[in-house]
């Protein structure tokens, strides 16, 4: 089983929609959690941390199930510039020796049309 | 404008060349990163340094070689590379790897081996 996973989309959606995206991770130690965006041939680049609480970026929340194992990320009123991918991100700290580094999802791709 | 950079920005080479990626970070960070990314994977980690000094091989094949002469600089030596080989090479830095922030990651290098 992959270590953190995505529908790689792409999802579609029209300017002003609503749209969320899921991931899931395998390692239960797992300790904090991100999303980040990458546009297109560009590095990627931190869009929000993932709190236990649920947090809330202007038009973006985050949310963390930590017994499901599983995250999320709603867009509301979508605009053309949030198009990108949107990669799902987790550091397993210093689990398993693995010194708290990233492990990055394969990414969710967002295209917003006019 | 990112703290990390990244030289070249595009690289061509044959198998049997030899060449050097370079990054260099102007935040302060102590830990420093190599990721790549290739179509349709997502981003391996490839090794960690850690005030200069290596924490992390992730299974790396001795065609890669990386130095940390301090803790701003980073290099990626390559030699007899193979075309699989081709991909975005990304470097990337943080506080320490144990943060639970996230990186910060330079505009990488488009590595073609033909």
């Amino acid at each position: 089983r992959k270590e953190v996973e995505q529908d790689p989309g792409p999802f579609n959606v029209p300017e002003g929609a609503t749209v969320a995206f899921n991931c899931t991770y395998s390692n239960s130690a797992s300790q904090s959690f991100f999303w980040y965006r990458q546009d297109c041939r560009k590095e990627p680049k931190l869009l929000m941390s993932v709190y236990s609480s649920g947090n809330e970026d202007g038009r973006f929340t985050a949310q963390l199930n930590r017994a499901s194992q599983y995250i999320s990320l709603l867009i509301r009123d979508s605009k053309l510039s949030d198009s990108a991918t949107y990669l799902c991100v987790v550091n397993m700290g210093n689990y398993g020796g693995s010194q708290g580094n990233l492990i990055f999802g394969k990414g969710t791709k967002l295209s917003v049309k006019p | 404008e990112t703290g990390v950079t990244q030289t070249p920005r595009h690289l061509v080479m044959g198998m049997t060349n030899k060449k050097s990626l370079k990054c260099e970070q102007h935040l302060g960070h102590n830990a420093m990163y190599w990721y790549k990314q290739s179509a349709k994977k997502p981003l391996e980690l490839m090794f960690v340094y850690n005030f200069k000094e290596q924490t992390e091989n992730n299974s790396v094949p001795s065609r890669f070689s990386p130095e940390c002469p301090n803790s701003s600089h980073l290099f990626l030596h390559l030699h007899t590379l193979q075309p699989e080989d081709s991909a975005l090479y990304l470097c990337a830095s943080s506080q320490d790897p144990g943060q639970p922030y996230g990186y910060t990651f330079g505009s990488g290098t488009r590595l073609t081996v033909v």
